[in-house]
C-alpha cells in the first residue's frame, strides 16, 4: 500500500513565525503536488514538482521535492493569518493507469 | 459556470436509502475524479474517468458504490443502501488531461450524512 505521511498533523503558530510541513513516502512518485483547502471548499493547487531535488517558490512559500522523489517539504516564511488552512500533499504514479494518493494533511492555524 | 460544481451541497439520508451525487466538471476537461474525505482525514481516491471510461474501479469502497459519466461531461456517484460509515464529504475534480502533473480543479463537495 502506498502511503503519504504528512507531519505535523496540526500546527498552531503566531503571525510572523516560520514553519515547515513534511510529506514522506517509501514510494517513488512521478510528480507531487501541494494543495491548500479551506473549510467548506475543495482543495486548490499551490504547486506541482516533478524533478528530484526541484525547488519552487511561491511568494513566502518554498516547496522542495526530494532527490529520490519520495518526499517533499513546504516551508512558509513569516506566516500570516491568511495562510490558515489544511495543506495536502498528493503523489501521482503513472504506471499503466492513474492513481493519486493524498496525505492526511497538515492543519495550520496562524494567530494574529 | 467557470468551475467544478457539485450537487447537492448537503445530503442527509437514512441508513439503507440510495443516494446520487452529481458533478459538473469544467467544460473541456477530459479527466474527472471522485474522492471521499472523512472528518480530519485526507482525500481517499475513489475512481477516475478518462472521457466516459473508468478503467480502474478498485478504489470504490464496496459494490454499493458505482459511478458513471455521460457525454464526457457530467458524472454521478451512486451509493446504494447507505451505511453510517458512508458519511463524509464527497469531492469531485476535473483536469485537462490524465497525467499526474495536471492540476485538478475541485468542486466544493457534497456533505453526506447517513443517520
Amino acid at each position: 500500500t502506498q502511503l503519504l505521511e504528512q507531519s505535523p498533523q496540526f500546527l498552531s503558530i503566531q503571525e510572523g513565525e516560520n514553519l515547515t510541513v513534511y510529506c514522506n513516502s517509501s514510494s517513488v512518485f512521478s510528480s507531487l503536488q501541494w494543495y491548500r483547502q479551506e473549510p467548506g471548499e475543495g482543495p486548490v493547487l499551490l504547486v506541482t514538482v516533478v524533478t528530484g531535488g526541484e525547488v519552487k517558490k511561491l511568494k513566502r512559500l518554498t516547496f522542495q521535492f526530494g532527490d529520490a522523489r519520495k518526499d517533499s517539504s513546504l516551508h512558509i516564511t513569516a506566516a500570516q493569518p491568511g495562510d490558515t488552512g489544511l495543506y495536502l500533499c498528493a503523489g501521482a504514479r503513472n504506471t499503466g493507469g492513474f492513481k493519486t494518493i493524498f496525505g492526511a494533511g497538515t492543519r495550520l492555524f496562524v494567530k494574529a | 459556470g467557470a468551475g467544478v460544481s457539485q450537487s447537492p451541497s448537503n445530503k442527509v439520508t437514512e441508513k439503507g436509502k440510495d443516494v446520487e451525487l452529481r458533478c459538473d466538471p469544467i467544460s473541456g476537461h477530459t479527466a474527472l475524479y471522485w474522492y471521499r474525505q472523512s472528518l480530519g482525514q485526507g482525500l481517499e481516491f475513489l475512481i477516475y474517468f478518462q472521457g466516459n471510461s473508468a478503467p480502474d474501479k478498485s478504489g470504490l469502497p464496496s459494490d454499493r458504490f458505482s459511478a458513471e459519466r455521460t457525454g464526457g461531461s457530467v458524472s454521478t456517484l451512486t451509493i446504494q443502501r447507505t451505511q453510517q460509515e458512508d458519511s463524509a464529504v464527497y469531492l469531485c475534480a476535473s483536469s485537462l488531461g490524465l497525467a499526474g502533473n495536471n492540476e485538478q480543479f475541485f468542486g466544493p463537495g457534497t456533505r453526506l450524512t447517513v443517520l
